[in-house]
């Protein structure tokens, strides 16, 4: 089984910039998925990209993922406050299982 | 809103007391899940439930006790906890197999004293 692994572990930008972060994983995938947390809170599903996808938004969200460096990248634009939150990737054949995350602070 | 509901939201437990966290969903879905997630730490997967039948059980003490009276319900028991075991109890759903969307409740809030 696989585990994602999130980097940068700690992300510290200002509202209305753009928060990217990363997503590696070390076997072969079906889909990846990622979730976000506030704190204290259950998690929350964002997005599912498929292995034959390279690239998907939704709203200020946008998702890549490049099979062949097995990594994914997740991009956040116009940032507000409302987005501090820790962000994890799930990919497939992970167990159910999450790394570390990334911990976003979006300041005011 | 999360379609996971889980109660209580906080509970405070002695290291004798028997307590029980519950879960529920009306997504139909037929997997469901216990995570235990420390501060600052991402959640760790206790328990999976798939079709009712207990399907993975990750070295979990023995004083955590899960059951899944139907396909709505998952509850969990508790019993002779530490002080350690004090976390975050989540509680999730989703369709099986592995690798679909796995929605989260809000969680319970253990403190153990």
């Amino acid at each position: 089984s696989q585990q994602g692994e999130e980097d940068p572990q700690a992300l510290s930008i200002q509202e209305g910039e753009n928060a990217t972060m990363n997503c590696s994983y070390k076997t072969s995938i079906n889909n990846l998925q990622w979730y976000r947390q506030n704190s204290g809170r259950g998690l929350v599903h964002l997005i599912l990209i498929r292995s034959n996808e390279r690239e998907k938004h939704s709203g200020r969200l946008r998702v890549t993922l490049d099979t062949s460096k097995k990594s994914s990248s997740l991009l956040i634009t116009a940032s507000r406050a409302a987005d501090t939150a820790s962000y994890f990737c799930e990919p497939s054949g992970s167990r159910l299982t999450f790394g570390e995350g990334t911990q976003l602070t979006v300041n005011p | 809103d999360t379609e996971v509901t889980q109660t209580p939201k906080h509970l405070v437990m002695g290291m004798t007391n028997k307590k029980s966290l519950k879960c529920e969903q009306h997504m139909g879905h037929r997997a469901m899940y216990w995570y235990k997630q420390k501060a600052k730490k991402p959640p760790e997967l206790m328990f999976v439930y798939s079709y009712e039948k207990l399907s993975i059980n990750e070295s979990v003490p023995s004083r955590f006790s899960p059951e899944c009276p139907n396909s709505s319900l998952l509850n969990l028991h508790l019993h002779a906890l530490q002080p350690e075991d004090s976390a975050l109890y989540l509680c999730a759903s989703s369709h099986p197999p592995m690798g679909n969307t796995i929605y989260f409740g809000e969680g319970s809030w253990l403190t153990v004293v």
